[in-house]
């Protein structure tokens, strides 16, 4: 298996839901990202987990709580969050210096 | 810090021309350099990368790139466009001190019949 999955594909959400989005791996890799991709710009960099442990935070709002159960699994867990959050959501694993990405969550909030 | 430059926000090319993205990046030793690219609606594609050795890199869908030291730029070519090449390009390197990819701008390319 060589590529990362996300699920689900879209997500619409009112402001008060909560919500999760899902990356997995089965590469054996060790670190896994978060990006943010806003219309028209380039991914933005979230989070990253390194062994299961958060190493960066890029000052992401607390509605947003990424959690990584195990080596292979990473979610980003959704809360209150707000209209300016719709984007797509990027997640992406890393052996050595290449980075694999899922295909995004693309997430509307109403 | 680290910082990637893609100079061009949107280059309309014929079909069948020739093209030439840019991409620059600023930082002292050999960074570690990725092309994607991306159409409307879709996640990002890797076309290629270059970490070290030959300059000149091979990619997927008839892409190449060059990596020139001298002029801090890796720019992405291709000698015969298809329409279905529309699409964003981003060009990106990886952080060294914390491995994720740092990514410049995004050229949109438009193709014309």
């Amino acid at each position: 298996d060589t590529e990362v999955t996300q699920t689900p594909k879209h997500l619409v959400m009112g402001m008060t839901n909560k919500k999760s989005l899902k990356c997995e791996q089965h590469m054996g890799h060790r670190a896994m990202y978060w990006y943010k991709q806003k219309a028209k710009k380039p991914p933005e960099l979230m989070f990253v987990y390194s062994y299961e442990k958060l190493s960066i935070n890029e000052s992401v709002p607390s509605r947003f709580s990424p959690e990584c159960p195990n080596s292979s699994l990473l979610n980003l867990h959704l809360h209150a969050l707000q209209p300016e959050d719709s984007a797509l959501y990027l997640c992406a694993s890393s052996h050595y210096n290449e980075q694999f990405f899922g295909p995004g969550t693309r997430l509307t909030v109403l | 810090a680290q910082s990637v430059t893609q100079p061009d926000i949107h280059i309309t090319v014929s079909e069948g021309a020739s093209l030439e993205l840019r991409c620059n990046y600023s930082y002292g030793a050999t960074p570690y350099l990725f092309w994607y690219v991306q159409s409307p609606g879709q996640g990002l594609q890797l076309l290629l990368k270059y970490f070290s050795g030959d300059t000149l890199v091979q990619g997927i869908k008839g892409f190449e790139a060059e990596f020139k030291r001298s002029q801090s730029s890796f720019n992405l070519r291709k000698p015969s466009v298809h329409w279905s090449d529309a699409a964003e390009y981003f060009c990106a390197a990886r952080s060294l001190s914390q491995g994720n990819l740092i990514f410049g701008k995004g050229t949109k390319l438009s193709v014309k019949p």
